[in-house]
């Protein structure tokens, strides 16, 4: 067991540009979250796949924000045409089946947006 | 929307003493109750995750309550040390428990 890894850790970007950050997931895992904290703030959901189906998205999400999980492995989730409110931390979360898995985070990914 | 409140948001105490937290959610459609410990410059680790009404779970000094009738959750942190220090979350999911909605937080600081 690896950990759930994120890439990159810090990524700053002038606005209007698009980001692509990358989440691999603990490999048994069949469910992966995203989620986006603010400082302050508890993490927001953003979206959930459970293998490569994308089952849940949140309705406050900008259609800016997409995310895949090709092979229900590793996702990505982009962001086109940043903006400065998009500066925040970047979480991935994994997940095993079974109501009392608990979420294994990644280390998160800092966004910035200048 | 739904909406999950922890109290307080922060919090500071002495070495030694004891405390604890609050986690409200809804009352309706509960599926699970987690609890996460994040520290500073680190990922979120789970504490807890409590799915029976009336469940109380321990690990070590820390220790967590469930009343899912009511819709809140303690957490307590029996004789804090400086290591406790950190955010404390908690998750509050529903029907088929596929989607996790956060509170806003503890933050917790110990004085030595």
């Amino acid at each position: 067991d690896t950990g759930v890894s994120q890439n990159p850790r810090h990524k700053i970007t002038k606005r209007g540009q698009n980001v692509t950050f990358r989440c691999d997931p603990i490999s048994e895992h069949n469910r992966l979250y995203w989620y986006r904290q603010t400082l302050g703030q508890g993490p927001e959901f953003l979206t959930y796949f459970q293998n490569e189906a994308q089952l849940e998205k949140s309705r406050l999400l900008s259609d800016r924000f997409s995310a895949e999980r090709p092979k229900g492995s590793f996702s990505t989730l982009e962001i086109q045409r940043t903006e400065q409110g998009d500066s925040a931390m970047y979480l991935c979360a994994s997940r095993s089946t079974g109501r009392n898995s608990p979420l294994h985070f990644g280390n998160g990914t800092r966004l910035t947006v200048t | 929307i739904l909406n999950v409140e922890q109290s307080p948001q922060s919090l500071h105490v002495q070495e030694g003493d004891s405390t604890n937290f609050t986690c409200s959610f809804p009352s309706s459609n509960f599926y699970a109750l987690h609890w996460y410990r994040w520290e500073t410059a680190k990922s979120p680790e789970a504490l807890f995750v409590m799915t029976l009404n009336g469940d109380e779970k321990k690990k070590g000094r820390i220790s967590a309550t469930l009343n899912t009738k009511e819709g809140y959750s303690y957490l307590y942190i029996k004789g804090s040390q400086p290591e406790d220090s950190a955010t404390y979350l908690c998750a509050f999911g529903n029907n088929a428990g596929n989607m996790l909605t956060f509170g806003g937080g503890t933050r917790l600081m110990v004085k030595p």
